[in-house]
């Protein structure tokens, strides 16, 4: 129930083509749905959210695409850059009244080959 | 602003010693969290502060592990008589008050047991 399951574990993308990761999920309660990006050495950066009232939500070149009842959502990330070279992990969490804490998808990681 | 910090950045211990990892959350953000990524994994929730309060423990591993915040700002994660199942790096989050959800992750503490 409380897990986040996330797919593929890597992925490689051709410079300027779409790279796409899928996560889903259980627990119903989950109301918030991010994704962050880690680089090699660093800590995880937020890069995008969704909560379950949309069903779609842009930034830039990455998009999450939200399914509340398959409870899947995934990460969209267009046009693709050697520099987004990463591991993306999807989380999720239950907010109003609980500690926030992140339930996180094993992670996958993408290399975009120039 | 200044994000999070951990010090140290690394360390290397012998089996059976003590160690403390601190967290410098960011400047005014009430609410902190402790989470542990072990190679090539996602990120597993060990505790989360309210202020100096732990409400949720719950994801300690053992109790070898403990932590504290003073000051409603440092916080110190101890592991003691530590083993190489404690190799990983420990990673602290904090957000605002208000936004639970919203965390932003410090670079971690590259910790292992030899």
């Amino acid at each position: 129930q409380q897990q986040v399951k996330q797919s593929p574990q890597s992925l490689i993308v051709q410079k300027g083509g779409i790279s796409i990761i899928n996560c889903a999920y259980e627990n119903t309660a989950f109301d918030y749905f991010p994704w962050y990006q880690q680089f090699p050495g660093k800590g995880p950066a937020l890069l995008i959210a969704i909560r379950p009232d949309v069903s779609e939500k842009k930034e830039g070149r990455f998009t999450i695409s939200f399914n509340k009842s398959a409870k899947q959502f995934s990460l969209h990330i267009m046009d693709s850059q050697p520099g987004d070279s990463a591991t993306y992990f999807c989380a999720a969490s239950k907010g109003s009244g609980n500690t926030g804490k992140l339930i996180f998808g094993q992670g996958t990681t993408l290399q975009v080959k120039p | 602003g200044a994000g999070v910090s951990q010090s140290p950045s690394n360390k290397v211990t012998e089996k059976g010693k003590d160690v403390e990892l601190r967290c410098d959350p960011i400047s005014g953000h009430t609410a902190l969290y402790w989470y542990r990524q072990r190679l090539g994994q996602g990120l597993e929730f060990l505790i989360y502060f309210q202020g100096n309060s732990a409400p949720d423990k719950s994801g300690l591993p053992s109790d070898r592990f403990s932590a504290e915040r003073t000051g409603e700002s440092v916080s110190t994660l101890t592991i003691q008589r530590t083993q190489q199942e404690d190799s990983a790096v420990y990673l602290c989050a904090s957000s605002p008050s208000g936004e639970l959800q919203t965390q932003y992750f410090g670079p971690g503490t590259r910790l292992l047991v030899l």
